[in-house]
């Protein structure tokens, strides 16, 4: 089946660096990678949608200079956190589809806490 | 807007003791109804994508129903492997919406 690669599982970072998560579409290519944030007890939120050599289409209110997406190829996807605040601790969870794997398969999740 | 609105919050049952949980949804032009499970830590790991009222699918000890208006996850006999937060979402065009999820619980 599908498979959908997330790293790092957890990340611990000091406020004001960046940190980076990678998502990567093990045995289909992704046209669609989609990130998501959620807090505790809470959904999932979309935070923006990328295709492979486009730029990222962020949902209303997600600040796109802080979350940068990179999808530079079918089975990468990179987003990073930029001058990190602790506002910013949550689960981060990548999802990717493509034509053939209609359906979205979701990667691990990322805690990401910022001191 | 889309909206999803899944009922209970959460669910606590005795092994054996089977039970439904509800999805209500709202959305202009439904392409597909997905439920997931997700354990602590984890991502959502799919289930079930229903697409039409009336459609069923089973997978083991639950089964997913579809009408017009909700969706319907029935566990049956439940084992307490079966503890997770289980997630409704629902697909309008390209992307998915999703529903804050009911936690289920299932004491041996």
């Amino acid at each position: 089946g599908a498979v959908v690669s997330q790293h790092p599982s957890w990340v611990i970072c000091k406020s004001g660096t960046s940190v980076k998560i990678e998502c990567r579409s093990l045995d289909f290519q992704a046209t669609t990678m989609f990130w998501y944030r959620q807090f505790p007890k809470q959904s999932l939120m979309l935070m923006a949608t990328s295709n492979e050599g486009s730029k990222a289409t962020y949902e209303q209110g997600v600040e796109k200079d802080k979350f940068l997406i990179n999808h530079a190829s079918l089975t990468l996807s990179t987003l990073t956190v930029t001058s990190a605040h602790p506002e910013d601790s949550s689960f981060y969870i990548c999802s990717a589809s493509s034509p053939r794997n209609y359906g979205y398969t979701f990667g691990s999740g990322t805690r990401l806490t910022v001191v | 807007e889309d909206q999803v609105t899944q009922s209970p919050e959460a669910l606590r049952l005795q092994e054996g003791e089977s039970s439904s949980l509800n999805c209500s949804y709202t959305v202009s032009g439904l392409r597909g109804l997905f439920w997931y499970r997700q354990d602590p830590g984890k991502g959502p790991e799919f289930l079930f994508t229903l697409y039409s009222a009336g459609e069923e699918k089973e997978k083991e000890r639950l089964k997913a129903t579809l009408t017009k208006k909700e969706s319907f996850l029935h566990i049956t006999a439940p084992k307490p492997e079966d503890s997770a937060t289980y997630l409704c979402a629902v697909q309008a065009d390209y992307k998915l919406s999703f529903g804050a999820g009911t936690t289920v619980t299932v004491r041996a």
